[in-house]
């Protein structure tokens, strides 16, 4: 079956530099959502988009912006790196009103 | 607000051993309980789940039942083997919102 894609898998950049990181639902599933897991702890819910529309926000810095497009597809833009952003970058998707959240398997980033 | 509590670790076992990581909720709501598993190096996944009080959620020899008097689900295994070792995060999700609030994690050793 298919699963979420997450690209890139792997990401090193240098403080203050500026990432992307790109999600693609599993096919029919309309709900997106994004979590930070640093290293050794719990995934952090950051924000959610449903139908292209901001759904919820958590723990998001401002220095990071997410959009959902109309193939259901979304971006996490993460400007003016800080050392502390570098964490694993769940994306997850999900039917609406399914609760069930499907996750990918992630975008590791460093930041040096 | 609401949380997940779930046993530290590491919890280290031989293999063939019966294994219960306990894991205990607090919710205003009517959550849906889920363990999610990450082996090394790799993203989430679902293991099972449960929507509403007395469900016993089970998947690959794994099971845990919504005890609502005791805002319990403690994941079971009768015989674990060395590919079970991994990381363990219990979770809610509220209807209420979008994400998904984890536990720490419960890292699982299982020794040959």
């Amino acid at each position: 079956a298919a699963g979420v894609i997450q690209s890139p898998r792997h990401l090193i950049k240098e403080k203050r530099e500026t990432a992307t990181l790109k999600c693609y639902p599993i096919p029919r599933h309309d709900t997106v959502y994004w979590y930070q897991q640093g290293p050794g702890q719990d995934p952090q819910f950051l924000i959610s988009f449903y139908e292209k529309m901001q759904s919820d926000k958590g723990s998001i810095p401002d220095r990071f912006s997410a959009q959902q497009f109309s193939d259901y597809h979304s971006e996490l833009n993460m400007s003016s790196l800080e050392l502390g952003d570098s964490a694993l970058y769940f994306c997850a998707s999900s039917l609406v009103l399914q609760e069930t959240q499907y996750f990918g398997p992630g975008t590791r980033l460093l930041v040096l | 607000g609401n949380s997940v509590t779930q046993m530290e670790g590491p919890v280290t076992l031989s293999e063939e051993a019966f294994l219960t990581i306990n894991c205990t909720y607090t919710a205003t709501g009517y959550p849906s309980l889920f363990w999610y598993v990450q082996y090394p190096g790799e993203g989430l996944q679902l293991l099972l789940k449960a929507t509403k009080a007395d469900d016993k959620g089970s998947n690959k020899g794994f099971e845990a039942t919504y005890r609502k008097e005791t805002t319990s689900f403690h994941l079971e295994k009768g015989s674990v083997q060395v590919s079970d070792s991994a990381v363990y995060f219990c979770a809610l999700s509220d209807r209420r919102d979008d994400k998904i609030i984890f536990g720490k994690g419960t890292r699982l050793h299982i020794l040959p």
